[in-house]
């Protein structure tokens, strides 16, 4: 059966360090997202990604994040000068269609930032 | 805007016992609501989702949801819980007009032997 992967499990990161956590959406799928959850709370949306750009984003998705598709295969979100409140899990998604489709969720990169 | 709510962080029930998670939302548009499950150390897993079909819903591992508009509910049910059913429970909204899922604060569901 065909999931999302992601890598790697867990980076471990110097404040004010630029990081790249690096997913491969299922194959078919045509738009991509990232999430995160930091320790003991929700999940929040950053960003959903369709034909090669941000689709939508949310507030916490500032100046310091990007995401680019490098390739045919991998989704990268880039965090340029990681803080300490970036340590999350961050889940990668991808869906076949946009809005209401089933997003599938990779099973996350643990972002440790000291 | 839209939000999700769900009554109880943490929920314990006995093995063979019924379970029930709840979730609320708030939406201006009729929305589609989505259960995710997530198991310890992996992502996310999909139980059932609700786009404007029938109003009960019957998912995986013998989950099934009814949505209600008049209360504007989504809760989760499940006749007997079985131990592998220990996980975290996550509602989600989402607006048809857009992308992005609005997730629940989440429930965490224990199973006593």
């Amino acid at each position: 059966e065909p999931e999302v992967t992601q890598t790697p499990s867990h980076q471990v990161t110097q404040m004010g360090q630029e990081v790249i956590l690096r997913c491969v959406p299922i194959s078919n799928h045509l738009y991509f997202y990232w999430y995160r959850q930091i320790l003991g709370q929700k999940v929040e949306f950053l960003v959903s990604f369709y034909n090669n750009e941000i689709s939508e984003k949310s507030e916490i998705f500032d100046d310091q994040f990007s995401v680019e598709r490098p390739d045919g295969s991998n989704f990268t979100l880039k965090i340029r000068s990681t803080k300490l409140e970036d340590s999350a899990m961050y889940f990668c998604a991808s869906s076949v269609g946009g809005r209401g489709d089933e997003q599938f969720f990779g099973p996350g990169t643990r972002l440790t930032v000291l | 805007a839209q939000s999700v709510t769900q009554l109880g962080s943490h929920v314990s029930v006995s093995e063979g016992a019924l379970v029930l998670l709840r979730c609320n939302y708030s939406s201006s548009v009729p929305p589609y609501l989505f259960w995710y499950v997530q198991y310890p150390n992996q992502g996310l897993q999909l139980l059932l989702k609700y786009t404007s079909a029938a109003t009960l819903v019957k998912g995986i591992n013998g989950f099934e949801a009814e949505f209600k508009k008049s209360e504007t509910s989504f809760h989760l049910t499940k006749p007997s819980a079985h131990m592998s059913d220990a996980a975290e429970y996550f509602c989600a909204v989402s607006d048809p007009a857009w992308q992005n899922f609005v997730f629940g604060p989440g429930t965490r569901l224990s199973v006593l032997p």
